[in-house]
């Protein structure tokens, strides 16, 4: 299994400003995984961060608005920028472990006012 | 492309009762079913985890099985207690090249003291 470490747990922040969310995890892995939940949803994947390469990301999102940090194997930042009320969800981090199992980091919940 | 259901929607049951959550996929051509909950808020822990070869999984009073030919994963909860009232939810991955899951909608489960 992995153990994941996200922080900040939540946070209210005003419209226009940026929000760096860390994920940090017990053990080297190649990909870690970022998702949105939007209130009432489910999850949408963002992107992929690779170590060393720039992050993959997936279809409505782009980096200027989602950029990504991988500086190592165990880390990875994600930031919000330039936040609208839209922006508010749960962002969470992921990694695979044995066998392909996903786990999951306890999530931010971002609140834009 | 894949779709993802589950039902029920939301259950509320007295504490001590079995109970069965179902999952159903439109294309069997999966690589593995992850079952999940989530508490209002917070992310993901990972419940179980079928790969596409196994018929059943079990862990302490939970047991999710695989039928992939018709399409359907169940969860069976027993002797439910209140910690476990969250939404559970099902996910299957398509293959084991990055994170590629498609989720369902969840089934919010109250399990009443």
């Amino acid at each position: 299994s992995a153990v994941i470490s996200q922080k900040p747990s939540r946070d209210i922040c005003q419209r226009g400003t940026s929000l760096t969310i860390q994920c940090q995890v017990d053990s080297q892995v190649t990909m870690m995984f970022w998702y949105r939940q939007q209130p009432g949803q489910s999850l949408t994947l963002i992107a992929t961060a690779n170590q060393g390469s720039e992050a993959t990301y997936e279809s409505g999102f782009v980096i200027d608005k989602f950029p990504i940090s991988r500086p190592n194997l165990t880390f990875s930042t994600l930031t919000v920028s330039n936040m609208s009320p839209e922006d508010s969800s749960i962002y969470l981090c992921s990694v695979d472990s044995g066998g392909q199992e996903a786990f999951f980091g306890q999530g931010t919940r971002l609140t834009v006012v | 492309k894949q779709e993802v259901t589950q039902i029920p929607a939301a259950l509320s049951v007295p504490e001590g009762e079995n109970l069965v959550l179902n999952c159903s996929f439109t294309d069997s051509a999966i690589y593995n079913l992850q079952w999940f909950r989530q508490d209002p808020g917070k992310g993901l822990t990972s419940l179980l985890l079928i790969q596409s070869s196994q018929r059943e999984q079990t862990s302490g009073r939970l047991n999710a099985s695989l039928d992939k030919s018709s399409g359907r994963s169940t969860l069976y909860i027993a002797a439910s207690q209140p910690g476990d009232s969250a939404t559970y939810l099902c996910a299957v991955r398509r293959d084991n090249y990055g994170q590629n899951f498609v989720f369902g909608p969840g089934t919010r489960l109250s399990v009443l003291p």
